[in-house]
């Protein structure tokens, strides 16, 4: 099975540079997400690691280090319209149906 | 555009009454999920399906069923048997593997009055 571990809220100030942190225990790693969820509404999918290292998507980026268990997002300039949940989610390996297993979320308040 | 379709958005639930949640793609996605999500809390796989005529149980199946008919649609039914049906469901389905994350449909509000 999985255990994922994210903080649960984070506050940062328009602008500014954040980092959320995600460990994860696993039996069969193949693959982490993070996705964004604003309040009321779905999920989002913003980025997939399967190798180590940084994936770089414009204002988002993710790392992962496979033998720490260990990912982080990185946004860079936040805009008040990054409040929201991030969910850090890990596929499994065990089967070829892709299912993932997803954290409790971290809820990001940016202020002015 | 391609996406998925959940329906309804939000749904009544009278106690001992089963009812059934819509989820339609069109991007051609062979595998297909069913997530249930409670306030403050992340997601919790409830079933899901590979391909046509399979579909598995996830860590919570209990109270729920599928069936997948055609490659496009994935309907949950919440049964009677669910004690606890209110929740946000979610509908997901994804590429094949190593192509990116999932795609979520709107979600179903359900509430048992």
């Amino acid at each position: 099975g999985q255990n994922i571990d994210q903080p649960t809220e984070m506050t940062a100030t328009e602008g500014a540079i954040v980092q959320i942190n995600c460990t994860y225990q696993t039996s069969g790693f193949n693959g982490l997400f993070w996705y964004q969820q604003h309040a009321g509404e779905a999920p989002t999918f913003l980025s997939y690691n399967v190798l180590d290292g940084l994936e770089e998507k414009g204002r988002f980026s993710s790392f992962l280090s496979r033998s720490k268990g260990y990912s982080y997002l990185l946004l860079k300039e936040l805009q008040m319209k990054d409040s929201a949940s991030y969910l850090c989610a890990v596929r499994d390996r065990s089967t070829n149906a892709g299912k993932s297993t997803f954290g409790d979320g971290t809820t990001l308040t940016v202020k002015p | 555009d391609g996406g998925i379709t959940q329906s309804p958005k939000y749904l009544f639930r009278k106690e001992g009454q089963n009812v059934t949640l819509s989820c339609e793609q069109n991007l051609n996605h062979d595998a297909m999920y069913w997530y249930r999500q409670d306030p403050g809390q992340g997601l919790r796989l409830i079933y899901y399906s590979q391909i046509v005529n399979d579909f598995q149980k996830g860590d919570i199946a209990e109270g729920y069923s599928v069936s997948r008919e055609k490659k496009e649609s994935f309907p949950l039914t919440v049964t009677s048997a669910q004690k606890n049906p209110t929740a946000f469901y979610l509908c997901a389905s994804s590429p094949p593997q190593g192509l990116g994350g999932y795609t979520f449909g709107s979600g179903t509000r359900l509430t048992v009055v």
